[in-house]
């Protein structure tokens, strides 16, 4: 199994401001996604990664795969309340998800 | 419903009680994987169908937990005498093509007392 770290565990923000998590491995990955979830729900997913040092936007939201494709990283631009959940990135053969950030943003 | 539909929603049993617990994937979609997970945690991968047969059961943590897909549509998956450690939401998921976006249900919430 392909492990997958996240950092920060949880974020906590201010409507208005940025944040960026972390998705790490020692592993090299084909592919990488990002999934959202709020509370209740399945995850979602937001976004697909495939080429090293691709980067993806969707909206206010960044997604980066690393050159050597064993990292990721989620910017989120101009936080809202609406971003608040749990992001997971996901990889390999069974899709092994990370342990997720919970985002938190106050208005 | 066009999404994938689990049931039960919750499910509330006593220790050494055998549950089950059903996933109706989208029609169409051949993969279908089975994760668990506990509050604030990512999904822990179970098992993974592809068509009928279980392409990697590799995360059923014991023989308690089994899991079928007969006719390569509906899925159950079975915990034989349920422990207080087995008490998570149990996500299904469905693909069409393996490792290709995965469209979750709601969950099962299972709480063994």
């Amino acid at each position: 199994t392909q492990l997958l770290e996240q950092s920060p565990q949880f974020l906590s923000i201010q409507e208005g401001e940025n944040l960026t998590v972390y998705c790490n491995s020692s592993s090299v990955f084909s592919s990488l996604q990002w999934y959202r979830q709020e509370p209740g729900e399945g995850p979602v997913l937001l976004v697909t990664v495939v080429t090293g040092g691709e980067v993806k936007k969707l909206k206010r939201l960044t997604f980066q795969f690393g050159d050597a494709r064993k990292d990721s990283s989620l910017h989120i631009t101009a936080a809202q309340p609406g971003d608040t959940g749990l992001y997971l990135c996901a990889g390999g053969s069974e899709l092994s998800f990370g342990a997720g950030t919970t985002v938190t943003v106050r208005a | 419903g066009a999404g994938v539909s689990q049931t039960p929603s919750n499910k509330v049993t006593e220790k050494g009680k055998y549950v089950e617990l059903r996933c109706d994937p989208i029609s169409g979609h051949t993969a279908l994987y089975w994760y668990r997970q506990s509050l604030g945690q990512g999904p822990e991968f179970l098992i993974y169908f592809q068509g009928t047969g279980a392409a990697d059961d590799s995360g059923l943590p014991n023989d308690r937990f089994f899991a079928v897909r007969p006719e390569g549509s509906v899925s159950t998956l079975k915990i034989q005498r349920t422990e207080r450690g087995d008490s998570a939401v149990y996500l299904c998921a469905s693909s069409y093509l393996n490792t290709g976006e995965l469209f979750f249900g709601e969950g099962s919430r299972l709480t063994v007392l």
